[in-house]
């Protein structure tokens, strides 16, 4: 199985700072990975697929790049409600793998 | 709008099999851009996929679940299901339902369940 790792596995930033968060898969994965945020609490919601495509709905502070083996994720300005953890999945084959998670707070 | 919910008991005996549903409301399952699948999350822990189904009955499962897992579908009541034999408590998480989409433009798991808690306990 692909192994995907996730980092940092957690952060700590400012309303408005620009955050990051990479996602490395074991081999080449074109560009199938997805992105997922989950709040406390609640099921996880789709950001990005495609590695860089942005789903429906989702606020443009959110962007997605990468591609073969390394991804990003970028809040272009964290706001409050971003506080959540965020996953990485790749779609390439099966079984699918997601990262171990990263997880956003407010400094 | 399509959503999906989750059903099932919230507690397992060690060595039972788990069974749960997903309800899916406001769309249809027998759409060939769609596979039906279930995830889970044991506490304070990270996503595990665990299998999806096809309209037509055509599965796929995790390796690592394969012997145990059964994931079947109804569609005239719009629902699938997924069957866990030989629960032992590193089976307690977290269960989703998610509908996974296969675009042209890619693949993603755009609406998901609420999610139901299983605890495996005596």
């Amino acid at each position: 199985a692909i192994q995907m790792t996730q980092s940092p596995s957690s952060l700590s930033a400012s309303v408005g700072d620009r955050v990051t968060i990479t996602c490395r898969a074991s081999q080449g994965i074109r560009n199938d990975l997805g992105w997922y945020q989950q709040r406390p609490g609640t099921a996880p919601k789709l950001l990005i697929y495609a590695a860089s495509s942005l789903q429906s709905g989702v606020p443009s502070r959110f962007s997605g790049s990468g591609s073969g083996t390394d991804f990003t994720l970028t809040i272009s300005s964290l706001q409050p409600e971003d506080v959540a953890t965020y996953y990485c999945l790749q779609d390439y084959n099966y079984p699918l793998t997601f990262g171990g998670g990263t997880k956003v707070e407010i400094k | 709008q399509v959503q999906l919910q989750e059903s099932g008991p919230g507690l397992v005996k060690p060595s039972e099999t788990l069974s749960l549903t997903c309800t899916v409301s406001g769309g249809s399952v027998s759409s060939d851009n769609y596979y039906w699948t279930w995830i889970r999350q044991p506490p304070g822990k990270g996503l595990e996929w665990i299998g999806y189904i096809f309209h037509s009955g055509s599965t796929n499962y995790n390796p690592s679940l394969k012997s145990r897992v059964t994931i079947s579908v109804d569609t005239s009541k719009k629902q699938f299901s997924l069957k866990l034999s030989s629960m032992t408590a590193a089976d307690t998480a977290v269960y989703y339902c998610a509908r996974r989409i296969a675009a042209t433009e890619g693949e993603a798991f755009d609406i998901w369940g609420q999610g139901t808690m299983v605890t495996v306990s005596s």
